[in-house]
């Protein structure tokens, strides 16, 4: 069945560094956009990054630009988020998402926790 | 970046009710508007995209309209099993992709 598994969360300390994985299943990973959504404890979705099917494309969240990068290898059928500089802001569940118009299909997410 | 706004921020109601949720976008956005469900500790599940196509799945009893600014979300018949979150995101222009801030519907 079509599925997206997040891995990689964990608990870093602010300016710390750790890149999270995705796991696509089920699909054609190679022809689809891919997204980084992540919802702080208790609040909102926020879209933090996207890349485009073939990588040729990538936009950011201003609040993480410069600071995360969103990789894939399609032939691993993986998305990948480097996050460097963590703050404790970033702390949050981060999801992956298969663009097709709307995000269609959602990973079960990751939780990120940034403390001292 | 487009805002979208949703109303109310949360809403009680019981089985039965028809329940409506609303979305306004900061400017127009033709019908490129997805609704999502999310229940605590889960990840978000599409609804509706292009504001009123229903996705493949979901059941009958929700339903999306509206098109340009105003959009609306109903459920015609409340089940328990409808009781989370609900948000609205745009994707007419990007980046960046931006949500509603979620309405919580609970039990009455």
């Amino acid at each position: 069945q079509v599925q997206l598994v997040e891995s990689g969360g964990g608990v870093v300390q602010p300016g710390g560094s750790l890149r999270l994985s995705c796991a696509a299943s089920g699909f054609t990973f190679s022809s689809y956009g891919m997204h980084w959504v992540r919802q702080a404890p208790g609040k909102g979705l926020e879209w933090v990054a996207f890349i485009r099917y073939d990588g040729s494309n990538k936009y950011y969240a201003d609040s993480v630009k410069g600071r995360f990068t969103i990789s894939r290898d399609n032939s691993k059928n993986t998305l990948y988020l480097q996050m460097n500089s963590l703050r404790a802001e970033d702390t949050a569940v981060y999801y992956c998402a298969k663009d097709q118009e709307a995000f269609d299909i959602w990973g079960q997410g990751t939780m990120v926790t940034v403390s001292s | 970046a487009i805002r979208m706004t949703q109303s109310p921020s949360s809403l009680s109601a019981s089985t039965g009710d028809r329940v409506t949720i609303t979305c306004r976008a900061s400017q127009g956005i033709s019908s490129y508007l997805a609704w999502y469900q999310q229940k605590p500790g889960k990840a978000p599940k599409l609804l509706i995209y292009a504001a009123s196509t229903l996705q493949s799945g979901v059941p009958s009893r929700f339903s999306g309209s509206g098109s340009g600014t105003d959009f609306t979300l109903t459920i015609s018949c409340l089940q328990s099993e409808d009781f989370a979150t609900y948000y609205c995101q745009q994707y007419y222009s990007y980046p960046p992709w931006t949500f509603g801030q979620g309405t919580k519907v609970e039990i009455k």
